[in-house]
C-alpha cells in the first residue's frame, strides 16, 4: 500500500523556526512537494525535492532522504502569516500526487 | 487573471438536487484534475484528465460525471446530492501530467448540502 504521515498540528512561536515532518511508504517515488494552504484558500506550491538533499527558497527549505522514505519542511523566521496548513505529496507517476493528511501550523506571538 | 477559475464559489443546495461545477484554466496546461476536500483537510483526488481524455477515476461514485469539452476546461457534474458530498471542491492543472509536475489549484467550491 502507500501511505504518508506528517503531525496533524505543530505550534511554534514568532520568530522561531519550525520543522514539519513527512515519512512516506509507497511504490514508485520520482519526488516530494510541499504545498501551503491557508484557512478557506486553495493549495499553492512551496517546494518540491527530487533528489536527497536541501532546497533551499528564501526563508523555506525543504529536504528530502531516499533511503529513509523521509522528508522535512523547515520554515525560519516565522510570521504569523506562516499560520496554515503544510501538506507534504509524493509523486507516484505520471497523475498520481498521493497527499499526506496535511499538517496545521500554529504561530503564536 | 486568475490562472485557474472555478464557479462558483459557493453552492447550497438541497438533497436529491443535481449541480454542476466548472473549471476553466489559462495557463496551456494539458491535465486537469478533480479534488474533494472533506472538513478534515484530507486532499482526494476523483479524476484526472489529459487532453480531454480521463486518465484517473478513483472510485468515485457514479454520481458524479466529469466532462472536459476541451483541455481547458473540467467541469462536474453531481446527480442526487447526498449530505456527505458536503466538502470543498477543488479543480487543478499542471502542465503535462508527468510525474514532476507541479499542481495550480483554483479557489475551490464550498459545497453544502442540506
Amino acid at each position: 500500500g502507500q501511505s504518508l504521515e506528517q503531525p496533524s498540528e505543530v505550534t511554534a512561536v514568532e520568530g522561531a523556526i519550525v520543522q514539519i515532518n513527512c515519512t512516506y511508504q509507497t511504490s514508485g517515488f520520482y519526488g516530494l512537494s510541499w504545498y501551503q494552504q491557508h484557512d478557506g484558500g486553495a493549495p499553492t506550491f512551496l517546494s518540491y525535492n527530487a533528489l536527497d538533499g536541501l532546497e533551499e527558497t528564501g526563508r523555506f527549505s525543504s529536504f528530502l532522504s531516499r533511503s529513509d522514505s523521509y522528508g522535512y519542511l523547515l520554515l525560519q523566521e516565522l510570521q504569523m502569516k506562516d499560520s496554515a496548513s503544510y501538506f507534504c505529496a509524493v509523486h507516484r507517476s505520471n497523475y498520481q500526487l498521493i497527499w499526506g493528511a496535511g499538517t496545521k501550523l500554529i504561530i503564536k506571538p | 487573471d486568475t490562472a485557474v477559475s472555478q464557479t462558483p464559489k459557493y453552492l447550497v443546495t438541497q438533497m436529491g438536487n443535481d449541480k454542476s461545477i466548472k473549471c476553466e484554466q489559462n495557463l496551456g496546461h494539458d491535465t486537469m484534475y478533480w479534488y474533494k476536500q472533506d472538513s478534515k483537510k484530507f486532499l482526494k483526488i476523483m479524476f484526472s484528465y489529459n487532453n480531454k481524455e480521463l486518465i484517473i477515476n478513483e472510485t468515485v461514485p457514479n454520481r458524479f460525471s466529469p466532462k472536459s469539452p476541451d483541455k481547458a476546461h473540467l467541469n462536474l457534474h453531481i446527480n442526487s446530492l447526498e449530505l456527505g458530498d458536503s466538502a470543498v471542491y477543488f479543480c487543478a492543472s499542471s502542465p503535462t501530467g508527468g510525474a514532476l509536475d507541479i499542481q495550480y489549484f483554483g479557489a475551490g467550491t464550498r459545497l453544502s448540502v442540506l
